[in-house]
């Protein structure tokens, strides 16, 4: 079974420091995985889907890899900024038993970045 | 395009209540999710559909129902609500199967 663990719970940063934030996955079988964005209150916002084809995805400031034999993802966020500050989840699509794409969320990481 | 859409924003319930959930999108979307998200447990996956007409059951479906009666629209009612079930409720719908999920914004629900 597909477990989705994301270290550590909160970070803390000054702004304009580049930084990682990880997602760990028991099931190197995965397909692709997905991290969001989540601001309090709100809903959660895709920011990049790599495939289990791909090493890297890019958009904008952020950088996803993916390596399935570590059972690894990273996020890359350059030159962070206030505005970054959020709550970040991965999420992998659960494979076996019939799944239909449902996914297995980390618990996220809470990142503040402060100016 | 709105995206995903969800009726209401909040609600309080007493225990015993019912109530509907409306998720509503306007992408075409074949596959629709019901999430709900718990401080410490994170989303888990209520019920799901695969197209106009299919429900199936997620990891947490007890006290839940659904039906997609068309293809936009995915409804959740709870038929006798609980405190248990206090959560915010989050609505997701991709293209086909194992393609990027795009989320509502959430019910905020509590049952006293």
């Amino acid at each position: 079974k597909q477990e989705v663990t994301q270290i550590p719970a909160a970070l803390s940063v000054p702004e304009g420091e580049n930084l990682v934030l990880n997602c760990s996955f028991t099931d190197s079988a995965i397909y692709n995985l997905q991290w969001f964005r989540q601001d309090p209150g709100k809903g959660l916002t895709s920011l990049l889907l790599i495939q289990s084809s791909q090493r890297e995805q890019t958009s904008g400031r952020l950088n996803a890899s993916l390596d399935k034999s570590s059972g690894r993802s990273t996020l890359y966020i350059a030159a962070s900024q206030p505005g970054d500050s959020a709550t970040y989840l991965c999420a992998a699509p659960v494979l076996a038993g019939g799944s239909q794409g449902n996914l297995i969320f980390g618990k996220g990481t809470k990142l503040s970045v402060k100016p | 395009n709105a995206g995903v859409t969800q009726t209401p924003k909040f609600r309080v319930l007493k225990t015993g209540q019912s109530m509907t959930l409306l998720c509503a999108q306007d992408m075409n979307h074949e596959y629709m999710y019901w999430y709900r998200q718990d401080p410490g447990m994170g989303l888990r996956l209520i019920h799901y559909s695969v197209g106009e007409g299919t429900t199936a059951k997620g990891e947490v479906p007890d006290g839940y129902n659904v039906s997609r009666l068309k293809k936009q629209n995915f409804l959740l009612g709870l038929e006798s609500a609980a405190p248990s079930q206090t959560s915010v409720y989050f609505c997701a719908s991709s293209y086909l199967v194992f393609y990027e999920q795009y989320f509502g914004p959430g019910t905020r629900l509590t049952v006293t």
